[in-house]
């Protein structure tokens, strides 16, 4: 069974770059979250999208943006990247059911 | 403030036994609750969920207990089985949303010795 495609799957950025992670949920999914699990900690809700609208929005800061496309497909827009946005970053997606997970983008700054 | 809790970090249990997973929550508002387990390198996967109208939902042998008076849920795997090491993830959400925005605990890392 498809699952949910994030890319890319490991990311190195230095301070102050920006970074664009992309999610592609599983068919016929209409919802997609993104997720932020910082090193030993649980996954933290950032922000989720319903029919290309944003339907919540968690603890994300005011210099990440993210959207879902037309396809589907989000992207999530990290900019003035601090030391301490290094985490991995879960995408999900769902439809009336419980959250799929990706296999998350392993970003470090540096 | 962690409004779910997993107060053990890690657990080891022998290959046959019975493994316990346990999970407080602090927000009575919680309807929704699941159990995710994660292996390393992968994304969460769903286990079973509970909502807040039962005390026991089973699947195979994985059975979730909720105790709403207590805000206490465990999850039990009967026989656990090497395959089962893995970090497993309480979460708490409300049900008018599918569970879709959810609430984790910080993860017990459950071992499973042959």
């Amino acid at each position: 069974a498809a699952g949910v495609i994030q890319s890319p799957r490991h990311l190195i950025k230095e301070k102050r770059e920006t970074a664009t992670l992309k999610c592609y949920p599983i068919p016929r999914h209409d919802t997609v979250y993104w997720y932020q699990q910082g090193p030993g900690q649980d996954p933290q809700f950032l922000i989720s999208f319903y029919e290309k609208m944003q339907s919540d929005k968690g603890s994300i800061p005011d210099r990440f943006s993210a959207q879902q496309f037309s396809d589907y497909h989000s992207e999530l827009n990290m900019s003035s990247l601090e030391l301490g946005d290094s985490a991995l970053y879960f995408c999900a997606s769902s439809s009336d059911s419980p959250l799929h997970f990706g296999n998350g983008t392993r970003l470090t700054v540096t | 403030d962690q409004q779910v809790k997993q107060n053990s970090p890690s657990l080891s249990v022998q290959e046959g036994r019975i493994s316990i997973l346990n999970c407080d929550y602090t927000n009575s508002m919680f309807d929704y609750f699941l159990w995710y387990k994660k292996y390393p390198a992968e994304g969460p996967t769903f286990l079973i969920s509970i909502s807040s109208i039962k005390d026991k939902n089973e699947d195979g042998r994985f059975t979730v207990f909720l105790n709403k008076s207590a805000k206490h849920l465990s999850l039990h795997i009967v026989p656990s089985q090497p395959g089962d090491s893995a970090v497993y993830f309480c979460a708490a959400s409300y049900l008018y949303n599918q569970g879709g925005k959810l609430i984790f605990g910080q993860g017990t890392e459950l071992s499973v010795k042959p």
